[in-house]
């Protein structure tokens, strides 16, 4: 099925540091949203982006719909130990309900 | 709000049998409920999109008869994989939409599937 591309990978990152990843695609999307998943467990929603160039936050996490439709970015400022999971971005397709979610990021966070 | 809920949450079962899990929505009506597939450190991958009182309808490369889809209420779809075979084994997650235009997919908490 289609993915979309998911960077990095994984980091491995000292408290209190900053985090950025982001997600690109050749397609455009109509909505962005961006998950948190713990093992075992389902995605929690972290932040939804409607529309092309939107800048949204929430609490530490900030995240940004491209204005080219087609990717977008979340940071987490000031990483804690409890920031430590996998993050997925979710595209939403034109023209219907449904997701096509990013590759992935594991993040995990050294006290 | 936007509380998903799945039963059973691990299911362990024999090859050949089939197994049913839930989906339910449990502080808001989902026109629209998804069903996830997700593999050990890979991303999720729909499997189907499942409408109230209506058919599902299947990503490409899903079998329909294998992996039975019924959505009959604003609340509660389930997913039966029949004559389960242990390459069946996997995380299976579902989400669901709010009624109308809402678009965000709130995500129920998974159900590991171990066929032996």
């Amino acid at each position: 099925g289609q993915q979309l591309n998911q960077s990095p990978q994984s980091m491995f990152i000292q408290e209190g540091e900053d985090v950025s990843m982001n997600c690109t695609s050749s397609s455009i999307f109509n909505t962005w949203l961006w998950y948190k998943q713990e093992p075992g467990e389902g995605p929690v929603l972290l932040i939804a982006l409607y529309k092309a160039g939107e800048l949204t936050s929430n609490g530490r996490l900030t995240a940004q719909f491209g204005i080219t439709r087609k990717d977008s970015f979340l940071n987490i400022s000031a990483s804690i130990p409890s920031d430590v999971g996998i993050y997925f971005c979710a595209g939403q397709l034109v023209g219907t309900y449904k997701y096509i979610f990013g590759t992935g990021t594991r993040l995990k966070v050294l006290a | 709000g936007a509380v998903v809920s799945q039963h059973p949450s691990r299911v362990i079962c024999k090859s050949g049998t089939s197994v049913k899990i839930e989906c339910r929505s449990l502080d808001f009506q989902a026109t629209t409920m998804f069903w996830y597939r997700q593999f050990p450190k890979q991303s999720l991958m729909l499997m189907a999109t499942s409408n109230e009182g209506s058919k599902a309808t299947y990503e490409q490369g899903v079998e329909k008869d294998k992996f039975l889809i019924n959505h009959a209420s604003l609340t509660l779809s389930t997913l039966t994989v029949t004559s389960a075979h242990p390459e069946d084994s996997s995380f299976y997650i579902c989400s669901a939409r709010l009624q109308g235009t809402a678009l965000e997919q709130y995500f129920g908490p998974g159900t590991r599937l171990t066929v032996t």
